[in-house]
């Protein structure tokens, strides 16, 4: 089975603009999880999908936002991009409780 | 507020001895616990697992012990290999909670030729 593919690998933006993430699960998972990786503060969660309904959120501002397709592949978007959302973003789709990374897509904002 | 924490951010140790990596929660109802493993460049990867009605779980090298009434957990690698330098992440996650996964963030371990 192929694995969990993001796109792009690497985004430059720079500060208000917008962004979409792109997350292809692997096949058959229907839950799709988006984390966000920052130096010293771990993974935080930002939301997960299951059957195209957002199913939890973190803490994160309205500016982030998601959404799950027929087919389980999901796209993340940030609005207004902040010099802060500079991170590596991961995606997973689970399992019987086991979580399953992409390689992640790494956005700087400039 | 942090409900898994890995209060250690690194770890080094030499190759063959046994490197644990501790992580601590704080929330009572959180009933299934992670590790994922993670090298530079890729997403992070599962490497073992523990259900709250259990205190010990083994899968070759690795082991994880579980102290409820302590709400700790510790990940031991016996013995440590080279290719186990990477960072590893504590989650916990809890029944009815679906997918929310909540991590730690990470202990870089070093194991030294």
């Amino acid at each position: 089975k192929a694995g969990v593919t993001q796109t792009p690998r690497y985004l430059i933006k720079t500060r208000g603009q917008q962004v979409t993430l792109s997350c292809s699960p692997i096949s058959g998972h229907r839950s799709v999880s988006w984390y966000q990786q920052t130096p010293g503060q771990g993974l935080q969660f930002l939301f997960e999908y299951f059957s195209e309904t957002q199913r939890n959120k973190g803490n994160f501002p309205g500016r982030f936002s998601g959404r799950q397709f027929s087919n389980s592949r999901s796209e993340m978007n940030v609005s207004t991009l902040e010099l802060g959302d500079s991170a590596l973003y991961l995606c997973a789709s689970s399992s019987l409780g086991i979580q399953y990374f992409g390689a992640g897509t790494r956005l700087s904002v400039l | 507020d942090q409900q898994v924490k890995q209060n250690s951010p690194s770890l080094s140790v030499q190759e063959g001895r046994i490197s644990i990596l501790n992580c601590d929660y704080t929330n009572s109802m959180f009933d299934y616990f992670l590790w994922y493993k993670k090298y530079p460049a890729e997403g992070p990867t599962f490497l073992i697992s523990i259900s709250s009605i259990k205190d010990k779980n083994e899968d070759g090298r690795f082991t994880v012990f579980l102290n409820k009434s302590a709400k700790h957990l510790s990940l031991h690698i016996v013995p440590s290999q080279p290719g186990d330098s990477a960072v590893y992440f504590c989650a916990a996650s809890f029944s009815g909670g679906y997918q929310k996964v909540t991590f730690g963030t990470g202990t870089k371990l070093q194991v030294i030729p």
